[in-house]
């Protein structure tokens, strides 16, 4: 069936750097905006990030920007999550997520966890 | 930057009664809104978009309605695995796109 399934997770000092990979099957990912979205321990969802299905506009939550870059690799079906300067309050799971439609986030893979700690 | 906030925080209900869960969004979101459930340690799964549109695979006891700024999910009759935490989202005015803080889903 359709599936993201992301990687790249781990435990980071803060300070340091990590790249995140969302990989797609099973759908035309060429077609579709992409998001990022991570979840703090215990706490709600924040989206974090999104670009559009070619690449041309990305879009970065404002405590996010100037540290994290969006890209994706439509041949390799993959998007990617740079994050830079990496601080404690970026703990959380980061999911990836398709697009539907409009907007909503129709698939979600199941998450990699990132950890921020000294 | 648009709000959602939901209400209640927790809603304690017993297995077959009915369960509504409110969000309200600072401005118009017309009708670009969306319901999430999340069950501990998995993914969130969407429910609802476009307020009234069940997803694929989403049972008829799960609808949604409302417009502008008020928006209502309703579960029919509670079944043991709809306990879990719903979030709503706006994706009518980005970015940001964003989300409310959750509904927790409890037995009663």
């Amino acid at each position: 069936q359709v599936q993201l399934v992301e990687s790249g997770g781990g435990v980071v000092q803060p300070g340091g750097s990590l790249r995140l990979s969302c990989v797609a099957s099973r759908f035309t990912f060429s077609n579709y905006g992409m998001h990022w979205v991570r979840q703090a321990p215990g706490k709600g969802l924040e989206w974090v990030s999104f670009i559009r299905y070619d690449g041309g506009n990305e879009y970065y939550a404002d405590s996010v920007k100037g540290r994290f870059t969006i890209s994706r690799d439509n041949s390799k079906n993959t998007l990617y999550l740079q994050m830079n300067s990496l601080r404690v309050e970026d703990t959380a799971v980061y999911y990836c997520a398709k697009v539907l439609g409009r907007g909503a986030l129709d698939i979600w893979g199941q998450g990699t966890v990132v950890t921020v700690s000294s | 930057e648009i709000v959602m906030t939901q209400s209640p925080a927790t809603l304690s209900v017993s297995p077959g009664e009915r369960a509504t869960l409110s969000c309200r969004a600072s401005q118009s979101v017309s009708s670009n809104l969306a319901w999430y459930q999340q069950k501990p340690g998995q993914a969130p799964r969407l429910l609802i978009y476009g307020v009234s549109t069940r997803a694929t695979d989403i049972p008829a006891r799960f609808s949604g309605s409302g417009s502008g700024t008020e928006f209502t999910l309703t579960i029919s009759s509670l079944q043991s695995e709809d306990f879990a935490v719903y979030y709503c989202q706006q994706y009518n005015n980005w970015p940001p796109w964003t989300f409310g803080q959750g509904t927790k889903v409890e037995i009663k």
